[in-house]
């Protein structure tokens, strides 16, 4: 498949560890925001999810954080695996008027070291 | 797997053509939204059907249109291909008064 993210951010952990992403979005109207995750030669898969009037969402070993005051998004994820490895993106969707329309951020590259 | 799926896989065309993506979406999705993705980049957002009309659109030219069908599938057309066009193609099916996206595998486009 095509190699996604060639000039991205990466973060390297070694398997085991906890990792965090961060995120900064851009438009203090956002109400609701999603992390995937793309690996090589596949679309993204839903993450996790959260809408503004909530700072903590927790998953299956995923957690993200919003804080809105300084416009920032984390995705927490326990325990990294090799199968962890893969380009994450956040997004955000600028309220109601933005209908379902999602704008991304840049994505950083995760590397799971065994 | 999410249920959306697409078709081609990859294509490869040359400047001046035209494109014509499919997308079947999830079952029970009745909003289809379309995105571009170029290599090291995060997706674009191009437009959303809803209800067989177009309800929302980015920074794109006309050139770029699209088409969705009573069972929702969707249709992405391109004419006048560039070579600036060859990327990533991804369409993204919705729930019903939901603003979660479910991704495809997407379509590969080369243009040459």
């Amino acid at each position: 498949g095509e190699s996604v993210g060639l000039h991205l951010p990466t973060l390297s952990v070694q398997e085991g560890d906890n990792s965090i992403i961060n995120c900064a979005y851009s438009n203090s109207a956002s109400d609701y925001f999603i992390w995937y995750k793309q690996e090589s030669g596949k679309g993204p898969q839903f993450i996790i999810d959260i809408r503004s009037n909530m700072d903590k969402r927790q998953g299956q070993r995923v957690t993200v954080l919003l804080n809105k005051t300084v416009k920032h998004l984390s995705l927490q994820i326990a325990a990294t695996q090799p199968g962890d490895s893969a380009v994450y993106f956040c997004a955000e969707n600028m309220g109601d008027n933005a209908g379902n329309m999602l704008t991304f951020g840049g994505g950083t590259r995760l590397m799971v070291k065994p | 797997e999410t249920g959306v799926t697409q078709s081609p896989t990859h294509l490869i065309k040359t400047r001046g053509q035209q494109v014509t993506l499919r997308c079947s979406s999830q079952s029970g999705h009745n909003t289809v939204s379309w995105y571009q993705q170029a290599l090291g980049q995060g997706p674009q957002f191009i437009f959303q059907y809803y209800r067989e009309e177009e309800n929302g659109r980015g920074n794109f030219p006309p050139r770029f249109s699209g088409l969705q069908f009573p069972n929702y599938s969707s249709e992405l057309n391109v004419n006048a291909l560039e070579l600036d066009d060859s990327a990533l193609y991804l369409c993204a099916s919705s729930p019903r008064g939901s603003k979660v996206q479910f991704f495809g595998p997407g379509t590969r486009l080369t243009v040459l």
